[in-house]
C-alpha cells in the first residue's frame, strides 16, 4: 500500500488564491519530498524537506513538516493557472532505512483563470 | 539534453508476449528506479539500483518482472507474459548517491498498452 496519503485528493480554486494540500505518512523517514505532474507530463521535483527540518520555502512553495504527527503541508501561494497539476508526496528512509521512495495517491489542483 | 530518457514511449503489445523498456539515467546518477504508474494513482514503487547492485525490489514484482542495470549505466525492465493487468505508465527516475538526498529525476514514462 502507499504509505503517503494526500488530501484533499482534488482541489479547485481561482488563480491568486493559495493551495494547501496536505500528506501523512505511515513509518519513520528521512526526507520527503513534493512533485508535480502536468497533464501528459512527466514528475518534476518541487522541493525536498528532511526529517529534522519544519519548514522550507521555495519561491511560491512552503513545505511543513511535522514528524510526531507523520504530516507535512505544501502551500502554493497566489496560484497561477499554471499551477494546474497533480501533486504528490513522497518518503525514503534514507542511508539507514533505505532509499526505496513511496509515493501518495496525490492532489489534484486545479486552477481557474 | 542530459536529462533522463526512456524507450520506447509507447508499446502496444498482445497479452503473453514479453516486452523490454529501457531507462538512460543522468550520466552522474548513480541511484536508478523503476516506478509503474496508473490512471489516477500515485508512481508505486517497482525497484532501485545503486550502481549495478539491485538494492531493492518490491513485492508487487511478480517473477514476471525484471530489472537489470548490468554496467551501472542505463536499465532494462522486462516483462514476461505480458497480462491485461500490465497496462500502466513505466516511469524510470534517478538521483546522486553522494549524499543522502534522494531528489531524483524523472523520464517520461512508457506507457505499455497491453491487449
Amino acid at each position: 500500500s502507499q504509505q503517503g496519503e494526500e488530501d484533499p485528493q482534488a482541489l479547485s480554486i481561482q488563480e491568486g488564491e493559495n493551495a494547501t494540500m496536505n500528506c501523512s505518512y505511515k513509518t519513520s523517514i528521512n526526507n520527503l519530498q513534493w512533485y508535480r505532474q502536468n497533464s501528459g507530463r512527466g514528475l518534476v521535483h518541487l522541493i525536498l524537506i528532511r526529517s529534522n527540518e519544519r519548514e522550507k520555502h521555495s519561491g511560491r512553495l512552503r513545505v511543513t513538516l511535522d514528524t510526531s504527527k507523520k504530516s507535512s503541508s505544501l502551500l502554493i501561494t497566489a496560484s497561477r493557472a499554471a499551477d494546474t497539476a497533480s501533486y504528490f508526496c513522497a518518503t525514503d528512509r534514507g542511508n539507514t532505512g533505505g532509499f526505496k521512495t513511496i509515493f501518495g495517491a496525490g492532489t489534484r489542483l486545479f486552477v481557474k483563470a | 539534453d542530459t536529462g533522463v530518457s526512456q524507450n520506447p514511449r509507447h508499446k502496444i503489445t498482445k497479452r503473453g508476449q514479453n516486452v523490454t523498456f529501457r531507462c538512460d539515467p543522468i550520466s552522474e546518477h548513480n541511484r536508478l528506479y523503476w516506478y509503474r504508474q496508473t490512471l489516477g494513482q500515485g508512481p508505486e514503487f517497482l525497484t532501485y539500483f545503486q550502481n549495478e547492485a539491485q538494492l531493492e525490489k518490491s513485492r508487487l514484482l511478480s517473477d514476471r518482472f525484471s530489472a537489470e542495470r548490468p554496467k551501472g549505466s542505463f536499465s532494462t525492465l522486462e516483462i514476461q507474459r505480458t497480462e491485461q493487468g500490465d497496462s500502466a505508465m513505466y516511469l524510470c527516475a534517478s538521483s546522486k548517491d553522494r549524499s543522502s538526498y534522494n531528489e531524483q529525476f524523472f523520464g517520461p514514462g512508457t506507457r505499455l498498452t497491453v491487449l
